[in-house]
């Protein structure tokens, strides 16, 4: 969806650097979310937001760290990138259906990243 | 949270009408179903999304029975390019980041 943005799309770092992967988005959602996706494998949440002042963690927490800076943008940091997270990140945004309580996920493009 | 079960991977040919179920035997009252298509290298895209009985829309058909434990999702006359992994997922609206995507099922829509 181009209404969700993520950056950078790919990414090689070392063994015990930070990094931060960004995202943008201008659907106007107040919940974003951060998933990692490993070959084979469904979607893993890692952290979720309902809103700028609200953070929760996912399944998959351990190792990584957010920001929710406004509405619109939700930053997802590896405070010292390890091999084991190599994966597809992908971000999402989500708004309730008015009057219908559904929720739909609307992803970003995804941003590969290896560890080396 | 409800869990589903849904095939690995199902083979078709151009032009058929594919079927591919979900099983949620825990599904909750509140609970939705919603299917989500997803191409390599690509964020997984909402297909559709149903309570119960069946719903269209321009892509696909959504059949829920009236025990809920299961769904199947109707792509007619499929090509090529809907060949891609599909995600059967069951959560409490109002939950948000509750969803559980699993495996997935893997089509492959051969000519």
């Amino acid at each position: 969806d181009a209404d969700v943005t993520q950056t950078p799309r790919n990414r090689i770092t070392k063994t015990g650097k930070r990094i931060m992967l960004e995202c943008s988005q201008t659907k106007g959602h107040d919940r974003m979310y951060w998933y990692r996706q490993d070959p084979g494998l469904g979607l893993r949440l890692i952290y979720y937001s309902f809103d700028v002042k609200d953070i929760n963690k996912g399944e998959i927490s351990d190792g990584y760290s957010v920001s929710r800076q406004a509405q619109a943008k939700f930053s997802l940091s590896l405070e010292s990138a390890i091999p084991n997270q190599t994966a597809l990140y992908f971000c999402a945004t989500s708004d309730l259906t008015p009057g219908q309580g559904q929720e739909t996920q609307y992803f970003g493009p995804g941003t590969r990243l290896l560890v080396l | 949270l409800a869990k589903t079960t849904q095939p690995i991977s199902m083979d078709s040919y151009e032009g058929q009408e594919v079927n591919i179920t979900c099983s949620h035997n825990n599904i909750a009252t509140n609970d939705y179903i919603t299917w989500y298509q997803q191409f390599p290298s690509q964020g997984p895209r909402f297909i559709i999304q149903g309570y119960k009985t069946k719903v269209t829309n321009e892509v696909a058909s959504l059949f829920i029975p009236a025990d809920r434990k299961s769904s199947t999702l109707s792509l007619p006359r499929v090509s090529l390019s809907d060949t891609a992994v599909y995600y059967c997922l069951v959560g409490l609206y109002n939950q948000g980041g509750k969803l559980i995507f699993g495996q997935g099922t893997e089509l492959s829509v051969k000519p």
